[in-house]
């Protein structure tokens, strides 16, 4: 039972650069959502789909790009990477509008 | 506009018993979820409410009172794995979980 994987855990960037954070998960869940989380605020919806080819934005969106070609995948984009945007972030899915979450591992990324 | 409190960090003793409370304005409710997140790892569930009263899980129990916008999450029997942060979030639309920022509990010998 594989679940929900994220990758890289770890990775390092460049401020400008262009850096793609990976989800995938198993369970054929039909919510997928990713968040950050950083010191002094909770976790913060980025952006969730809740299906192949529709996704929505959520409370801090800019600056991210999200796709979802196929139910399984739902990797995070940072199309020109910024140091406010060194952060952990958490990719999690669900299959029923409502129900509780399920996290991947994590990746922290730290923007230089 | 949406706020969850919850105490920054609480230090209780094994064997103890440890109230995390919870208090919410949000613009909508669902539901309200505790996550338990050890340091460095994800969040994972612990409990779900959305009528008024207690949940009871084993050692965790949750309670609810959505008139006065107030939940606790109650651990017994505290282990000493039990440190961690405990995160309270209130599903404020259909799949929308706003968080609040956390309260990192300490166990002590």
């Amino acid at each position: 039972d594989a679940g929900i994987t994220q990758s890289p855990r770890y990775k390092i960037t460049e401020t400008g650069r262009q850096v793609t954070l990976m989800c995938h998960q198993t369970w054929s869940h039909s919510y997928m959502f990713w968040y950050r989380q950083d010191l002094g605020h909770g976790l913060r919806l980025i952006y969730y789909s809740a299906a192949a080819d529709i996704t929505d934005k959520g409370e801090v969106p800019d600056g991210y790009v999200v796709s979802r070609s196929k139910t399984e995948n739902f990797p995070l984009t940072l199309e020109s990477a910024t140091r406010s945007q060194t952060s952990v972030y958490f990719c999690a899915s669900n299959s029923r509008s409502g129900e509780k979450l399920f996290f991947g591992s994590g990746t922290q990324l730290s923007v230089l | 506009g949406q706020n969850i409190d919850q105490p920054t960090e609480m230090t209780a003793t094994e064997g103890a018993i440890v109230q995390i409370n919870c208090t919410y304005q949000t613009s909508g409710f669902n539901g309200l979820f505790w996550y338990q997140q050890h340091a460095g790892e994800a969040p994972t569930f612990l409990s779900y409410n959305v009528l008024d009263g207690l949940e009871e899980k084993g050692r965790f129990s949750s309670f609810l009172s959505r008139s006065k916008g107030y939940s606790y999450l109650l651990l017994k029997e505290l282990q000493m794995k039990d440190s961690a942060s405990y995160l309270c979030a209130v599903l404020t639309g259909a799949n929308n979980l706003f968080f609040g920022t956390g309260t990192r509990l300490t166990v002590i010998p």
